[in-house]
């Protein structure tokens, strides 16, 4: 089974500061997605990472793939507190099951004043 | 711009009830998804779906049911509603080769 883990869990984060959150996953893939959820909303796509060595800037969030190992990151520069949300990563395999979309375990992010 | 519509958006219910979930998409995608995600946690995939006449049942076990006739239209159907079955349910669908998925609003469900 598909394993899919972020961390932090939580982030409290003051306006200003870099922060980087990690996603870990245990099968051979090059298809990796990350997602923002705000409160009671659905899922809005941001990035989508199709190689090894992929790198999507956008705004203050900047996102990366290795896949040989397995990670991928998401970074935040010079936070501000409209980007407070939760941050999902999703991968979905090479081979097999490669239909199934596993999502990680959620970092939700919060940038205070 | 994505097309994937979901409704009800609210429904509350009572216990034993059988209740259809309904999802919709314009965008003639060949994978459809459902997860159910309580407040603020992660999402647990229940169904998926990569073509007609095609489903899997995801990771998390449930009760529900799925069934896809058609391309656009993929139903979730609780033959028996319970309070423990009270949570969001999100619909999604993502096109052919290696594209992202697009979600729909959800329904929140509420078992009273």
């Amino acid at each position: 089974e598909l394993k899919v883990e972020q961390n932090p869990l939580f982030l409290s984060m003051q306006e200003g500061k870099n922060y980087t959150i990690y996603c870990n996953y245990s099968t051979t893939s090059d298809r990796l997605y990350w997602y923002r959820q705000d409160p009671g909303k659905s899922l809005e796509s941001l990035f989508v990472l199709l190689s090894n060595g992929a790198v999507k800037q956008e705004g203050r969030l900047m996102a990366s793939l290795d896949t040989k190992a397995r990670l991928s990151t998401l970074h935040i520069t010079a936070a501000v507190h409209d980007l407070s949300a939760t941050y999902f990563c999703a991968v979905a395999p090479n081979t097999g099951t490669a239909s199934k979309l596993t999502f990680g375990t959620g970092t939700r992010l919060q940038v205070t004043l | 711009e994505a097309d994937i519509y979901q409704t009800p958006r609210y429904l509350v219910i009572g216990t034993g009830k059988k209740i259809t979930l309904e999802c919709s998409q314009t965008m003639g995608h060949d994978k459809m998804y459902w997860y159910q995600q309580d407040p603020g946690m992660e999402l647990h995939l229940i169904h998926y779906s990569y073509g007609v006449n095609s489903t899997e049942k995801g990771d998390l076990s449930s009760e529900s049911t799925v069934s896809r006739i058609r391309t656009e239209h993929f139903p979730l159907t609780l033959e028996s509603a319970r309070p423990s079955h009270t949570s969001q349910y999100l619909c999604a669908s993502r096109g052919t080769g290696r594209t992202e998925a697009f979600f729909g609003q959800g329904t929140r469900l509420t078992v009273v």
